[in-house]
């Protein structure tokens, strides 16, 4: 089935620093979510992006699908304690219906 | 408007013992899914469900493992004689449609079972 490899797994920041997390493929998806996992908490979807080269904000998070649909990124500019957690990407379907594949997910800790 | 509830949340075994953990779906939601989440790991999907009916089941280990979803009450995972290896958060989702590529699919996740099998 389809895999997505998701870097960094950690990241520090510092209060206002920006962050990014990474998903990528090698092959070409169909869609990708993404989601967070506060800690101790479950995960809280957040977006789904479908089209080639897709940006689309909420407020400090960018999120954008690559060109070729083979990558997706997560960036959150001037990060705040509040966006501590664990980001997931995700594929939607594929050869399986109805499942959801994670990444491993990026675990990010803020400093204030 | 309910989210998805899942009961217990923090469930404790001895190995050999039964591990029932219940999902109770958002309202109008008649897709189920169940995943698990090792400690410091992603979630890994187990099965998916409709009412009475199991459409995916590819994430369940052949044995031990059994889920349900009946025509009236929840979804039910059921974990035969546990071992320690089982210890995780089970979580449970819900959506409303599938395959549509449309808000509508959205898997909305409940707060987990945390199983503890000593």
């Amino acid at each position: 089935g389809q895999q997505v490899m998701q870097i960094p797994q950690y990241q520090h920041v510092q209060e206002g620093e920006d962050f990014t997390t990474y998903c990528n493929s090698s092959t070409t998806l169909s869609n990708i979510q993404w989601y967070k996992q506060r800690p101790g908490g479950h995960p809280v979807f957040l977006i789904q992006l479908v089209k080639s080269g897709e940006v689309k904000k909420q407020k400090r998070l960018t999120f954008q699908f690559g060109e070729a649909k083979k990558n997706s990124s997560l960036h959150i500019t001037a990060t705040q304690t509040t966006d501590v957690g664990t980001y997931f990407c995700a594929l939607a379907g594929g050869t399986s219906y109805g499942k959801l594949t994670f990444g491993q997910g990026t675990i990010l800790t803020v400093h204030p | 408007n309910a989210g998805v509830m899942q009961n217990p949340r923090h469930l404790v075994r001895r190995r050999g013992q039964e591990a029932r953990l219940r999902c109770s779906p958002m309202k109008g939601h008649s897709h189920v899914y169940w995943y698990r989440q090792l400690p410091e790991e992603g979630l890994k999907f187990m099965v998916y469900l409709q009412k009475e009916n199991i459409i995916d089941e590819s994430g369940m280990p052949k044995e031990r493992f059994s889920a349900e979803f009946p025509k009236e009450g929840p979804s039910i995972l059921r974990i035969q004689q546990v071992v320690r290896g089982d210890s995780a958060a089970y979580f449970c989702a819900s959506s409303l449609t599938w395959g549509l590529a449309s808000n509508t699919d959205t898997q909305y996740f409940g707060p987990g079972t945390r199983l503890t099998v000593l």
